[in-house]
C-alpha cells in the first residue's frame, strides 16, 4: 500500500529536549515536504526536498532542521524545542515536484512543554 | 506571508445542496492551484488541481473555477453529502517549490 508514515503520531516533550520526527514514504518519490498545522494560520511549509542530499526552506523553518540521506526517509529535527513550535506537523511527499500527487502522512501532534 | 485565504472560515448546507468554497489569492504569478480536503484527524487529500491557463476544471461531482482577473479560486461540490464534511484548503503554487495554503473552510452538511 502506497502510503506515507510518520512517528511518533504524539508527542509531549519538554523545553530543550531535542527531537526527531521520522517520515517515511514507499513510493519513491522525490520531493518531500514538512507543514505545520495551527488553528487560524493552516498549513505552513517548514523545509521540503526535491532530491536525496538537496534540502530548502520553506515559510517557516526557524528552529527546524531535516535531512535527506536517502530517498524514503525525511527526519525533522528539532534541537531545541520551544512551546511555540507546539503544533500539527505533516510530512507529505510527492513524484518530481507533481504536487497533484502529494500524498500527505497521517501527522504528528507535538506538545512543547 | 500567507497569500492564499479563504472567504469564509465556516460554511453549513443541506444534504444534497450545491456548496460553493472561495478563496483569494494574491500573487499573480502562480501558475498552479489545488484543493484539498481534510478530515478530522488526517492529513490533507488531494481533490481537484487546475493550472492557470484554464478556467475551469470538473471532477467527480467537484468543479474548480479559476478567475484570473480578480485572482480569484472556488470550488464548487454538487449534491453535498454528509460525508463532504472536512475542512477544505486551496493551495497555491509558486515557483516550482513553495506549496502555498490557504487558512482553511470548515463546511458541516446536515442531513
Amino acid at each position: 500500500e502506497a502510503q506515507v508514515t510518520q512517528n511518533p503520531r504524539y508527542l509531549i516533550t519538554v523545553t530543550g529536549k531535542k527531537l526527531t520526527v521520522t517520515c517515511s514514504q514507499n513510493m519513491n518519490h522525490e520531493y518531500m515536504s514538512w507543514y505545520r498545522q495551527d488553528p487560524g494560520l493552516g498549513l505552513r511549509q517548514i523545509y521540503y526536498s526535491m532530491n536525496v542530499e538537496v534540502t530548502d526552506k520553506g515559510d517557516v523553518p526557524e528552529g527546524y532542521k531535516v535531512s535527506r540521506k536517502e530517498k524514503r526517509n525525511f527526519p525533522l529535527i528539532l534541537e531545541s524545542p520551544s512551546p511555540n513550535q507546539t503544533s500539527l506537523y505533516f510530512c507529505a511527499s510527492s513524484f518530481n515536484q507533481k504536487v497533484d500527487t502529494q500524498y500527505f502522512g497521517p501527522g504528528t501532534r507535538l506538545t512543547v512543554l | 506571508g500567507e497569500s492564499v485565504g479563504l472567504h469564509l472560515p465556516t460554511l453549513s448546507v443541506q444534504e444534497g445542496d450545491n456548496s460553493i468554497i472561495n478563496c483569494a489569492y494574491s500573487n499573480s504569478a502562480s501558475d498552479y492551484f489545488i484543493w484539498y480536503k481534510q478530515e478530522s484527524g488526517k492529513g490533507p487529500q488531494f481533490i481537484i488541481d487546475i493550472r492557470s491557463n484554464m478556467d475551469k476544471r470538473q471532477g467527480q461531482r467537484v468543479t474548480v473555477l479559476l478567475n484570473k482577473t480578480v485572482k480569484h479560486l472556488s470550488l464548487q461540490i454538487a449534491a453535498t453529502q454528509p460525508g463532504d464534511s472536512a475542512v477544505y484548503f486551496c493551495a497555491e503554487w509558486q515557483a516550482g517549490t513553495a506549496l502555498i495554503f490557504g487558512k482553511g473552510t470548515t463546511l458541516s452538511v446536515s442531513s
